[in-house]
């Protein structure tokens, strides 16, 4: 069965410095989607970013990016410039093309200090 | 705003009732997810229709049911609820059902309290 796992429980970043939140994975499959979402306060998801397992350059969504080691089943997000309003709990999720369904990890609660 | 609507927002109710949440996906999408959020559990998948038919099934409570009608909305139905049933319930929804990747987009949520 596929597995997410984030380890940081809780990170913390000044404001306008660069964070990164750690994410690994377990699967056989070799067509699956990866994902991070953000869940602030009023607790909606957020999509954050997405990466293709099968491209190999990183996604970038302006000051998020990611950092995919297919080999090593990690898929690590940067946020650079952190502000204030990033300030949230960061959900990993796998898709898969067997599972069907979005596989998230257990979060990662961001706190960002002025 | 994702586009996904779930109602009702809010919603408090005792021990042994049952009660409906329902959701409207984006416009296009054919795929509805239902997910639990809860402190203990995290974020579990329940289950997900796709144009009409269930697709996939996850730790789903034989309590709980769902169905996805022809305008594609979606009720997830939940009966003879136990305080543990206390959660955020998502709704999600997707343009397809069986590809890997569909970025799948949230609702709001719709807040369950059992006393």
């Amino acid at each position: 069965a596929q597995t997410v796992t984030q380890s940081q429980p809780e990170m913390s970043v000044q404001e306008a410095e660069t964070v990164t939140l750690s994410c690994t994975y377990d699967t056989s499959e070799s067509d699956y989607y990866l994902f991070w979402y953000k869940q602030p306060p009023s607790r909606q998801m957020i999509l954050v970013i997405r990466q293709e397992a099968y491209k190999q350059q990183n996604a970038t969504e302006n000051r998020f990016s990611v950092n995919f080691q297919k080999a090593a089943k990690s898929f690590s997000l940067k946020i650079s410039d952190s502000q204030l309003g990033d300030a949230a709990m960061y959900f990993c999720a796998y898709h898969g093309g067997a599972t069907n369904k979005l596989i998230f990890g257990t979060g990662t609660l961001l706190a960002v200090q002025p | 705003d994702s586009g996904v609507t779930q109602t009702p927002k809010h919603l408090i109710t005792a021990t042994g009732q049952r009660v409906t949440l329902r959701c409207s996906p984006r416009s296009g999408d054919l795929s509805v997810y239902w997910y639990q959020q809860s402190l203990d559990q995290g974020l579990q998948f329940l289950i997900q229709y796709y144009n009409g038919e269930e697709r996939a099934k996850g730790n789903i409570l034989e309590r709980f049911s769902a169905q996805q009608f022809p305008d594609l909305h979606s009720e997830l139905n939940l009966s003879s609820l136990e305080l543990g049933d206390s959660a955020l319930y998502f709704c999600a929804s997707s343009v397809g059902g069986g590809m890997a990747g569909n970025t799948i987009y949230f609702g709001e949520g719709s807040w369950l309290t059992v006393v």
